[in-house]
């Protein structure tokens, strides 16, 4: 059974700093990596989806790597300003032959940027 | 990606009483997923939509609790059957293509006295 790990749970920075956010999973066979941001009482943001062939996807400020062989995800963003403090987490999908992607979620890491 | 809409967004329910979550695509999807959120937790799959025949549930679900319809390819409902303050979460809707990216709606924040 796959279980994806986030740490910290916690982290609060100055902001102009950059984040550096963990997630490890135990089941290195995926199928993609997806990092979601969730503000507090909100939905699902996705962020940046990863295909298991991949090694990271870039978006803007944010990037995010994947090392299937270490069980390992790393979501980098850059420059850190106040309006990125919300709740990331990053979500391992298993390929369901019935059912397609059925992700299995980290518990988070809550992010504080400090003006 | 695609624009979901749940609802209701918030409700307050009675103990023992039943709420139906409503799920609205704006495009047809293939995959339709549900997922609860506890308070101070992360998400938790509790199964999977499939169009035209049962949900196929995870580990811990079951239809009589939580039943689930799919009548079509961009609308699915579920229930919260027979509440109790544990069903307390935030319910929350999510769509894909295949095995591609999922998006999620907002979720419908659920309060049970």
């Amino acid at each position: 059974k796959q279980e994806v790990t986030q740490i910290p749970a916690a982290l609060s920075v100055p902001e102009g700093e950059n984040l550096v956010l963990n997630c490890s999973f135990t089941d290195s066979a995926i199928y993609n990596l997806q990092w979601f941001r969730q503000d507090p009482g909100k939905g699902l943001t996705s962020l940046l989806l990863i295909q298991s062939s991949q090694r990271e996807q870039t978006s803007g400020r944010l990037n995010a790597s994947l090392d299937k062989s270490s069980g390992r995800s790393t979501l980098y963003i850059a420059a850190s300003q106040p309006g990125d403090s919300a709740t990331y987490l990053c979500a391992a999908a298993a390929l369901s032959k019935a059912a397609g992607n059925k992700l299995t979620f980290g518990g988070g890491t809550r992010v504080l940027v400090k003006p | 990606s695609a624009v979901i809409s749940q609802k209701p967004s918030r409700d307050i329910c009675q103990r023992g009483t039943s709420l139906t979550i409503q799920c609205q695509v704006d495009s047809q999807v293939t995959m339709m997923f549900w997922y609860r959120q506890q308070p101070g937790q992360s998400l938790t799959l509790i199964a999977t939509a499939n169009q035209g025949s049962e949900a196929t549930y995870e580990s811990g679900f079951v239809i009589d609790k939580f039943p689930i319809s799919r009548p079509n390819l961009t609308f699915s409902t579920l229930t919260v059957s027979n509440m109790s303050p544990e069903d307390s979460s935030i319910y929350l809707c999510s769509v894909g293509w295949g095995a591609g990216e999922l998006f999620f709606g907002e979720g419908s924040r659920l309060t049970v006295l």
